[in-house]
């Protein structure tokens, strides 16, 4: 069984347009992730969410979105795609919170998105 | 933000060592972790060591934490073709949820 899954797995699509990354665990992990990795390989957060705090990195454009319908899923709604949106964008989840130690992070596969 | 710091690319021939490297500037780092990728796959946890700890070995992974230097390192024994990847560092921070990534060494194994 797939841990944590994403769909869809790649996503091409026209500038200006919204669309919608969806994202699921079934760990029963308290906080999920969103992670952008670009051209280079840079991996960097986006959000961390709980079922009690959405954290944004300040870098975010507010064009991105989280929203979760329960505690298995976090799906990442862009708005106004720009071309430098483009990268693979990764779901990750893990059981801790803020101020826990252990923060292993299960990944998803990646959703590759290309704004032509 | 956090700024760790890896070399972008490592060759090695099959059956070498590697040794894949990683500095760190936040000395209030809770765990540091390797992850693995693929090419077109996703990000796989390879091992974690406790900031208060200086070496973990797993089998062929020897982990070592200088955290006086904030430096941390990867050794993969009797490297296989399977390993070539990109290998992340990350760091978790106290009180923070997210990691903080490195900029991720591309690990070449040459036949």
């Amino acid at each position: 069984d797939t841990a944590v899954s994403q769909t869809p797995k790649y996503l091409v699509t026209q500038m200006g347009n919204d669309k919608s990354i969806k994202c699921e665990q079934n760990l029963g992990h308290d906080t999920m992730y969103w992670y952008k990795q670009d051209s280079k390989k840079f991996l960097k957060i986006m959000f961390s969410y709980n079922n009690k705090e959405l954290i944004i990195n300040e870098t975010v454009p507010n064009r991105f979105s989280p929203k979760s319908p329960d505690k298995a899923h976090l799906n990442l709604h862009i708005n106004s795609l720009e071309l430098g949106d483009s990268a693979v964008y990764f779901c990750a989840s893990s059981q801790s919170t803020s101020g826990s130690l252990n923060n292993e992070q299960f990944f998803g596969p990646g959703t590759r998105l290309t704004v032509l | 933000g956090e700024d760790v710091e890896q070399s972008l690319f490592l060759s090695v021939r099959e059956g070498d060592s590697s040794v894949i490297n990683c500095t760190y500037t936040d000395s209030s780092s809770t765990y540091l972790y390797w992850y693995k990728q693929e090419p077109g796959a996703g990000l796989q946890l390879l091992t974690y060591i406790f900031s208060n700890m200086d070496m973990k070995q797993d089998q062929r992974l020897t982990v070592l934490l200088n955290k006086k230097d904030k430096h941390l390192s990867l050794r993969i024994a009797d490297t296989q073709t399977g390993d070539s990847a990109i290998y992340f560092c990350a760091e978790s921070l106290t009180g923070a949820n997210n990691l903080f990534f490195g900029t991720g060494t591309r690990l070449t194994v040459i036949p």
